[in-house]
């Protein structure tokens, strides 16, 4: 089955607790990408990638990091997390051929 | 840069009413047009898309037309259920724009019995 793999799918942790949200794909994607939705804000764009190696900032990249080292991974690390990063997480993939981007189910994450 | 636009929810209706949720956007080139829902504690899923002008995308009961005089990507539905209650967000990607995705930042839709 054709899907994209967010994982934890429910995380609390620590002011300045490194964290990695995982997030994988089966199906050979060249684009990735980490957003936050927030109520009220939308969905906001944390960053995005074009392919392996390839890494851009979205809207909201402070505090985040992210590597695309292979084509099915993208990980999305918080090497300090802050309250303020408590948020719903979703990444999302897309083929460059495709239109449209496939989406997983959802980290929610509490920084306490 | 490229944008999306579309009306401020929260909207509520009753079941059986007609829908529409306005969605503009701002693009360079000819983007690729998209509505996607997310429904209480889920995901987003696709909904329905359209790939050029004067397309028409549907799925279960909405439609939508891509209108590049307007720029417009309206939703609709002629007759809604209290099971459409969720959030619709209308999202472009432009091939001229790094193929990145621009969501619009959705709108709550309540359907009450």
């Amino acid at each position: 089955e054709a899907q994209v793999t967010q994982n934890p799918r429910y995380l609390i942790t620590v002011t300045g607790k490194k964290l990695t949200v995982t997030c994988s794909q089966n199906m050979n994607h060249e684009y990735m990408s980490w957003y936050r939705q927030d109520p009220g804000l939308g969905l906001r764009q944390i960053y995005y990638s074009m392919n392996v190696e390839v890494t851009d900032k979205g809207d909201v990249p402070e505090g985040y990091k992210v590597s695309r080292k292979e084509k099915r991974n993208f990980p999305l690390i918080l090497e300090s997390p802050s309250p303020n990063q408590t948020s719903l997480y979703f990444c999302a993939s897309s083929s460059s051929k495709a239109t449209e981007a496939f989406f997983g189910q959802g980290t929610r994450l509490t920084v306490v | 840069g490229n944008s999306v636009t579309q009306m401020e929810g929260p909207v509520t209706l009753s079941e059986e009413a007609f829908l529409t949720i306005n969605c503009t956007y701002t693009a360079t080139g000819y983007p690729s047009l998209f509505w996607y829902v997310q429904y209480p504690g889920e995901g987003l899923q696709l909904l329905l898309k359209a790939t050029k002008a004067d397309d028409k995308g549907s799925n279960k009961g909405f439609e939508a037309t891509y209108r590049k005089e307007t720029t417009s990507f309206h939703l609709e539905k002629g007759s809604v259920q209290v099971s459409d209650s969720a959030v619709y967000f209308c999202a472009l990607r432009s091939y001229n724009y790094g193929q990145n995705f621009v969501f619009g930042p959705g709108t709550r839709l309540s359907v009450l019995p």
